[in-house]
């Protein structure tokens, strides 16, 4: 099962772009990059989701390396309502099979 | 609403004592999967489901039991639990082999007490 890397915490200026690495270097050619994000006391929210290209929504950017091995999240301005714990994960596009959670990168907002 | 209803929100309980933890979604997705989350540790797949009684093990099965009898629903039972599976549990389902990758749905969580 392709495994994801993060660092353990991050932390931004309100108002500035952060940008969130995750590293799959296992990645099989029919994983989806997909990113969920955790507030306190929620259960994890979808965030974005991408193959091979770019993607943007009204959340956040994806951006996806050429060989796929990385990959990052970008939000383009941080609000001290983004502070939570950002998961990357991977998940077959065939359908079923595990969905490994690591442990995430804990964004801290500073005002 | 599109949603992930999981019952109760919090269950205080006592080492033996059988429990289920009720989890439903209304979206007709055919992919379940049940979740723990402890401290330092995200979360972590306990078992998961891709249609109606279709079921196999995350990483971390030991302890507990799932059934997914009908498509809405897929509980997830502790036939005795124990201390150590106290916990804060989450429900997820999505749409399954569309070969898109299809994003998660989380409930709101179950904290488990076990004591």
């Amino acid at each position: 099962d392709a495994k994801t890397t993060q660092p353990n915490s991050m932390e931004s200026n309100e108002e500035e772009p952060v940008h969130l690495p995750c590293n799959h270097s296992t990645i099989s050619g029919t994983d989806y990059i997909h990113w969920y994000r955790q507030l306190p006391s929620q259960g994890p929210e979808y965030v974005i989701h991408g193959l091979t290209s770019n993607v943007n929504n009204r959340m956040a950017s994806l951006a996806i390396a050429e060989d796929r091995k990385s990959s990052t999240l970008i939000l383009h301005r941080a609000t001290l309502r983004d502070a939570a714990v950002y998961y990357c994960i991977l998940r077959d596009g065939t359908g079923g099979f595990k969905t490994i959670f690591g442990a995430g990168t804990r964004l801290f907002v500073k005002a | 609403e599109a949603q992930v209803t999981q019952n109760p929100r919090y269950l205080i309980t006592v080492t033996g004592k059988k429990l289920t933890v009720t989890c439903s979604q209304n979206m007709n997705h055919e992919y379940m999967s049940w979740y723990r989350q402890d401290p330092g540790l995200g979360l972590r797949q306990i078992y998961y489901s891709m249609n109606v009684e279709v079921t196999d093990k995350g990483d971390v099965p030991e302890g507990y039991k799932v059934s997914r009898k009908e498509k809405r629903n897929f509980p997830l039972i502790l036939e005795s639990p124990s201390p150590n599976q106290t916990s804060l549990y989450f429900c997820a389902s999505s749409f399954d082999r569309t070969g898109r990758g299809e994003k998660l749905f989380f409930g709101s969580g179950t904290q488990l007490s076990v004591l």
